[in-house]
Order: C-alpha cells, then structure tokens, then sequence
C-alpha cells in the first residue's frame, strides 16, 4: 500500500525557513517523480515543485521560485522542501503527491501539513 | 484567482446527474489531452477521479466520467450518492513553462 507521510509543519514568521519532510513507503520511491501541492486555507489547489526519481529535473511554481528548494534522499525513501523567505501568502496545507507533472495526474496524495506564517 | 475557472457550486438529487466544467485557454486545456478531476472531502486529501481527461483509475465507480470540448473539460457525477458531495478540482498540463494549473474548486451539494 502507497503511504505518504508529510511532517514539518507549524508556525513561522515571515522572512523564516521550514523544512517539510515527505517520508514514502509501498513503492520503489527511486523511480517516480514526487510533487508538493498547497491549499492556502478555504482556498483551492496549487503545484508548488516536482523532483523527478534520478533527481535530475525539477520545476518550481513561479510563486515559489527562488525561495523553495525540492530535494529527495531516495535512500531514506524521503521528499523534502526546503522554504525560505516565508511570506503569508505562503501559508497552507503542504501536500505530497506522487504522480506525473507532464499529465497533471497526481496519484497518489499524502494527508498534508499546515504551514503557517504570521508575525 | 486560479488559471482554470469551475463554478463556485453544483448540485443534484439522489439519482440525477450533475456536470462541472472546467474552462481554461488553448494553452492548457485545449491544448492537451492532460486534464485530471480530484474529489476533496472537507480535511481530507484530494483523490483522483478522472485523468487525461476521460480516463478512470481503478476503484473509481463507472458514475464518474470526463469529457472536453475545444478549451472546457467537464466532469458528470452520474446516480448522485450522498457520498459524492465534495469538492471537485480540475487541473491540466499547461506547457513547459507554467507546467501545472488547477480550478478553484466547485463544491458539489447532494440536495
């Protein structure tokens, strides 16, 4: 059974970092590209960055550009994404979902976890 | 305000159907045969539905099906159950550049 386990979250500042961490089980995480998607609260989806399985393609929203970084260890089975330069409009659930940025086909979903920036 | 635009809300009776839209632009919707529908239960993740516009992942019921016309995708909800009240979100592939864009979400009512 696909499991994704998200962990990380909480309450920052603006201009701070968080790291979330992505955690996989039930596939061979190695061979598929993962994605984070966020959901600003009672507002709707958005593809925030995707990391290919040989680490070699990565693609960021233009939101996020320059102040998120995706990265994955596939020998701990673990996505991460690194945020800097928090703002509010930052805040969110964090999602990770495996699937296939070419075909906008997220998979399979992990049950998020809440980042919020606030002074 | 999202790059693909759905209706704020939808909604049936048991037993009918109900068709949500998703309009975008011939740089994401009708450019591709990439739209996928996700059904989000309040605090729950989204679950894939619909993807590459007509397709059904294994599990999903057969009252679930997408089509698309020109620049519009649609979902129908078919024999409307109680249990599919939820909100839908479309998404498409949108080239290169943008890569990925969603609706903002239409909130289906079983009446």
């Amino acid at each position: 059974e696909v499991q994704l386990l998200e962990s990380g979250g909480g309450l920052v500042q603006p201009g701070e970092s968080l790291r979330l961490s992505c955690a996989a089980s039930g596939f061979t995480f190695s061979t598929y590209t993962m994605n984070w998607v966020r959901q600003a609260p009672g507002k709707g989806l958005e593809w925030v960055s995707s990391i290919s399985g040989d680490v070699a393609t990565i693609y960021y929203a233009d939101s996020v550009k320059g102040r998120f970084t995706i990265s994955r260890d596939n020998s701990k089975n673990t996505l991460y994404l690194q945020m800097s330069s928090l703002r509010a409009e930052d805040t969110a659930v964090y999602y990770c979902a495996r699937g296939s940025i070419s075909k906008a086909y997220f998979v399979y979903w992990g049950q998020g976890t809440l980042v919020s920036v606030s002074s | 305000q999202s790059a693909l635009t759905q209706p704020p809300s939808a909604s049936g009776s048991p037993g009918q159907s109900v068709t949500i839209s998703c309009t975008g632009t011939s740089s994401d919707v009708g450019g591709y045969n990439y739209v996928s529908w996700y059904q989000q239960h309040p605090g729950k993740a989204p679950k894939v539905m619909i993807y590459e516009v007509s397709k059904r992942p294994s599990g999903v019921p057969d009252r679930f099906s997408g089509s698309k016309s020109g620049n519009t995708a649609s979902l129908t909800v078919s024999g409307l159950q109680a249990e599919d009240e939820a909100d839908y979100y479309c998404s498409s592939y949108a080239g290169s550049n943008t890569l990925v864009v969603f609706g903002g979400g239409t909130k289906l009512t079983v009446l």
